[in-house]
């Protein structure tokens, strides 16, 4: 069965240091992976996606995320966290649209 | 241009009524889906509609269903309403089916309290 999980539940980090957000998926064939933002009450908003084009991509807000088949991950990184960066964060296959469980990022002054 | 819209913003129903959420794609997307997301948990994929016809379907029960308009715009009914059902309902639009790379907007959903 194709899955998204996404390993931290919790993720804890003060403002200017990087951000790690981890994310494995399970799929029988090469997926569309995409990372996306949800903030307190407002939509979900994609971020960034992968499509084979490139193992390394760039999204918005200076995040990006690297796929990795051979480790089967897809982690989303930012150099330097900001406090707006606070929010729960959704990594998604899109082998029938699996969100993983989410992952919240508090960013600490 | 408009994002995704949902209609309503917030609901109240009680316990065995039935309700329809309705929603209106980024004009140009020809497909729609649903979702659910409860309380701290991430979405749960329920329908997706490509030209007005059902082109997916997730593990929830026939109370749920879903249809979608001649100008793309879509409509989720769910019947006999339980507790469990309360929840955030969120629709996103996508140009072509979804699965296969093609991003999804999200509009800001209609949060359902059953009671």
């Amino acid at each position: 069965a194709q899955s998204v999980t996404q390993l931290d539940s919790h993720v804890s980090v003060s403002e200017g240091t990087p951000v790690l957000l981890r994310c494995n998926y399970s799929s029988s064939y090469s997926p569309s992976l995409f990372w996306y933002v949800q903030h307190p009450n407002k939509g979900l908003q994609l971020l960034l996606k992968y499509t084979s084009a490139a193992t390394l991509v760039k999204g918005i807000n200076g995040f990006e995320a690297e796929f990795k088949k051979s480790e089967t991950s897809f982690h989303l990184t930012k150099p330097s966290a900001h406090m707006s960066d606070a929010a729960e964060y959704f990594c998604v296959g899109g082998f029938k649209t699996i969100f993983g469980a989410g992952t919240r990022l508090f960013v600490k002054a | 241009d408009a994002g995704v819209t949902q209609s309503p913003t917030h609901l109240i129903k009680t316990r065995g009524q039935h309700v329809t959420l309705r929603c209106s794609p980024i004009s140009g997307h020809k497909s729609v889906s649903w979702y659910q997301q409860v309380l701290g948990q991430g979405p749960q994929f329920i329908f997706q509609y490509y030209e007005k016809e059902e082109r997916g379907r997730g593990n929830f029960p026939d109370r749920f269903s879903a249809r979608q308009f001649p100008n793309y715009s879509s409509e989720l009914n769910v019947n006999a309403l339980l507790l469990g059902d309360s929840a955030l309902y969120l629709c996103a639009s996508s140009l072509e089916q979804g699965a296969l790379g093609y991003e999804q907007y999200f509009g800001p959903g209609t949060r359902l309290t059953v009671t």
